[in-house]
C-alpha cells in the first residue's frame, strides 16, 4: 500500500505523560501537514512541513507539541504532560510538488488521555 | 481569521435523491476548495476539488460550484446510495506554490436510507 501510514492507530494515556506519532507519507510528496480533529468537528490545522523544513505552526500547537521531518520523510509529532484537552485524532496529511496539490490523508492516531 | 462554515450539520435522504451540501468562506484569497468524505475509524479522502478560476466541476453523480462574489461553495450528489452514508467536509485554502494549508468546515453527516 503506498497511502499514508500512521502509528499508532489507538493511544491510551495518562495525564501528563509523553506520547509520540508518527507518521509516513507517501514516498514522492516533499510536503507534509499534521491536523488535529476532535469529536464532531473537522480537522485543524497545526503544522506543515516542506521537506524537511517546517514552514508553518498553527497557535494550536502549544509549546507542548513538537513536530520534526529529520530526513524530509516521516514526520513525528510529540505532546509532552498530555492534558485532557489533547484527546482528539491526529491527521497526517502529505502532497506533491505541483501547484494545488491534492493533500492525501492518512488513518490517523486517536489519542485519549485518561 | 479565515473560517468556513458548512451547513447542514446532518442531512438524511432517501436513496436515489440529491443531497446538497454549503459551505461559505470568509477569506476572499481562497483559490482552492475541496471536498473530503471520511467513514468512520478512516481518513478524509478527496472526492472532489475546484480551483477559484472555475465555476463548476462535475465527477459522474458528484458536483461542485463556486460563488466567488458570494463567497459560497456547494456540493451536489444525485442519485444518492446507501455506500454515500459518509461524514462530507468541505475546505478551503489560499494555496500558493503548492503549499495549501486547509481550513475546514465542521462537517455534514450524510445519511441515505434505501
Amino acid at each position: 500500500d503506498t497511502g499514508v501510514s500512521q502509528d499508532p492507530r489507538h493511544k491510551i494515556t495518562k495525564r501528563g505523560q509523553n506520547v509520540t506519532f508518527r507518521c509516513d507519507p507517501i514516498s514522492e510528496h516533499n510536503r507534509l501537514y499534521w491536523y488535529r480533529q476532535t469529536l464532531g468537528q473537522g480537522p485543524e490545522f497545526l503544522t506543515y512541513f516542506q521537506n524537511e523544513a517546517q514552514l508553518e505552526k498553527s497557535r494550536l500547537l502549544s509549546d507542548r507539541f513538537s513536530a520534526e521531518r529529520p530526513k524530509g520523510s516521516f514526520s513525528t509529532l510529540e505532546i509532552q504532560r498530555t492534558e485532557q484537552g489533547d484527546s482528539a485524532m491526529y491527521l497526517c496529511a502529505s502532497s506533491g510538488q505541483r501547484e494545488y496539490n491534492e493533500q492525501f490523508f492518512g488513518p490517523g492516531t486517536r489519542l485519549t488521555v485518561l | 481569521g479565515e473560517n468556513v462554515e458548512q451547513h447542514p450539520s446532518t442531512l438524511s435522504v432517501q436513496e436515489g435523491d440529491s443531497a446538497v451540501i454549503k459551505c461559505t468562506y470568509s477569506d476572499s484569497a481562497s483559490n482552492y476548495f475541496p471536498w473530503y468524505k471520511q467513514e468512520l475509524g478512516k481518513g478524509p479522502q478527496l472526492i472532489i476539488d475546484i480551483r477559484s478560476n472555475v465555476g463548476e466541476k462535475k465527477d459522474q453523480r458528484i458536483a461542485v460550484t463556486l460563488n466567488k462574489t458570494a463567497k459560497h461553495f456547494s456540493l451536489h450528489i444525485t442519485e444518492t446510495q446507501p455506500e454515500d452514508s459518509a461524514v462530507y467536509f468541505c475546505a478551503a485554502s489560499k494555496g500558493s506554490g503548492g503549499y495549501n494549508k486547509l481550513i475546514f468546515g465542521a462537517g455534514t453527516r450524510l445519511a441515505v436510507h434505501p
